[in-house]
């Protein structure tokens, strides 16, 4: 199975402070994700990227929010300026890109993020 | 737009008895429909999936699922529950039959296996 690395585990910030959250796949993941979920909650989507560019982006996806791929690598979410609302749970997730694949998700273990 | 429908918040089974845990969807198009278990803690895992093909599917752990059609569901299974199967069950639907659509969750249903 894909393993799929985020970090930091656990970041507590003060509200309007940046917060960039790291997603380490391994090689021939082609797709990539990121999920938040509210205190054990429903699982929401925020956005999905495809070869260095979004696909598609929720409501909840606001301009506070980005994502980038810098070297090919890392996948990053950014928060600009975090609100309280934003403490939850987010994952990365990605779709391998074997040919047997019919596009389940494998997901990281997740990286809590509490606002103060 | 897709969706998926878990009408139960929680359900408890004693240790060694049948489970399910129910889903129904709501698609345009052919569904394809998944299940994912999430233990405290962590990340969500890959149980099963229905893409096409025979109508129970056979996952991870001694899961199954059945597809029905004619009644929009995929409900979860397990013909004898382990206390370690406790954990939150996540139905899910991808939104398009593209394999990079994204998937959306359902609220998710609580399992407690007493022992």
């Amino acid at each position: 199975e894909p393993e799929v690395t985020q970090t930091p585990s656990h970041q507590v910030t003060q509200m309007g402070q940046e917060v960039i959250l790291r997603c380490v796949p391994i090689s021939n993941h082609l797709y990539f994700y990121w999920y938040r979920q509210i205190l054990g909650q429903k699982v929401e989507f925020l956005v999905s990227f495809y070869n260095n560019e979004i696909s598609e982006k929720s409501e909840i996806f606001d301009d506070q929010f980005s994502v980038e791929r810098p070297d090919g690598s890392n996948f990053t979410l950014k928060i600009r300026s975090t609100k309280l609302e934003d403490s939850a749970m987010y994952f990365c997730a990605t779709i391998w890109g074997q040919g047997s694949n019919t596009g389940e998700l494998f997901f990281g273990e997740g990286s809590r993020l509490t606002v103060l | 737009a897709q969706s998926v429908a878990q009408p139960e918040d929680q359900v408890n089974v004693a240790e060694g008895n049948p489970l399910t845990v129910k889903c129904t969807y709501s698609v345009s198009g052919n569904p394809y429909l998944f299940w994912y278990v999430q233990y405290p803690n962590r990340g969500l895992q890959f149980l099963l999936k229905y893409i096409t093909g025979d109508n129970l599917v056979k996952g991870s752990y001694g899961f199954e699922a059945e597809f029905n059609k004619s009644q929009t569901s995929f409900h979860l299974k397990k013909p004898s529950a382990l206390v370690s199967d406790s954990a939150l069950y996540f139905c899910a639907v991808r939104d398009g039959p593209n394999r990079d659509d994204k998937i959306i969750f359902g609220k998710g249903t609580r399992l407690h296996i007493l022992p």
